[in-house]
């Protein structure tokens, strides 16, 4: 069975400085690994997808995602924090593209002034 | 593009009675719709897969006979949460699969308050 672990519940950042989330999946063959950002009254919306290829994927709204088998890691990170960016972050991670998503347990970035 | 919409964005209702959401995808044909529940500050756990025009594939441990859901065209899957109950207050996320691609949209959710 597939599975995802967000380690970080909570992390706080000061605007304007750098990001990472951590994710960390179990899945026996090729994952097909996702980020999405929930803001709050609003649904989720992907910010980046790792099928195959190049292991560093870049997304929307300067977020960028690098993937690590050996580590079975696929990390997001944003250079600059910007205050819109406070929101829950979760990594989702399926079988094949389009199949059914297991999420991790989410992140949720509050931003300081 | 790939807007997915649900309705009603918020429901309150009495124990026992039963409550439909609609999840409709605006702007694409969804082949496969999806159903999650979220509990407060905890992560989406999926309940069922429906394809349209078949019966819905249901995760384990949750209840076809409690949560009726219903795929009958491309562009609309609905929930019914049936007998409700206290426990099933949650939020309901419906996500929706344009054929042919690999990415789900996710709709805003509803929030179910039963009294």
């Amino acid at each position: 069975a597939q599975s995802v672990t967000q380690p970080d519940i909570h992390i706080t950042v000061s605007e304007g400085a750098s990001l990472e989330l951590r994710c960390n999946y179990s899945y026996g063959a090729t994952p097909y690994l996702f980020w999405y950002v929930q803001s709050p009254g609003q649904g989720l919306q992907l910010l980046l997808k790792y099928f195959s290829g190049d292991t560093l994927v870049q997304g929307i709204k300067g977020f960028e995602a690098e993937f690590k088998r050996s580590q079975s890691s696929f990390n997001l990170r944003k250079p600059s924090v910007h205050w819109s960016d406070a929101a829950e972050y979760f990594c989702a991670v399926g079988a094949a593209a389009g199949n059914k998503l297991t999420f991790g347990g989410g992140t949720r970035v509050l931003v300081k002034p | 593009g790939a807007v997915v919409s649900q309705h009603p964005s918020r429901v309150i209702c009495k124990s026992g009675t039963s409550v439909k959401i609609e999840c409709r995808s605006l702007d694409f044909q969804a082949t496969t719709m999806f159903w999650y529940r979220q509990f407060p500050k905890q992560s989406l756990m999926l309940m069922a897969t429906s394809n349209e025009g078949s019966k819905a594939t249901y995760e384990q441990g949750v209840e076809k006979d409690k949560f009726l859901i219903n795929h009958a065209s491309l562009t609309l899957s609905t929930l019914t949460v049936t007998s409700a109950h206290p426990e099933d207050s949650s939020f309901y996320i419906c996500s929706a699969l344009a054929g042919g691609t690999d990415t789900q949209y996710f709709g805003p959710g509803t929030r179910l308050t039963v009294l």
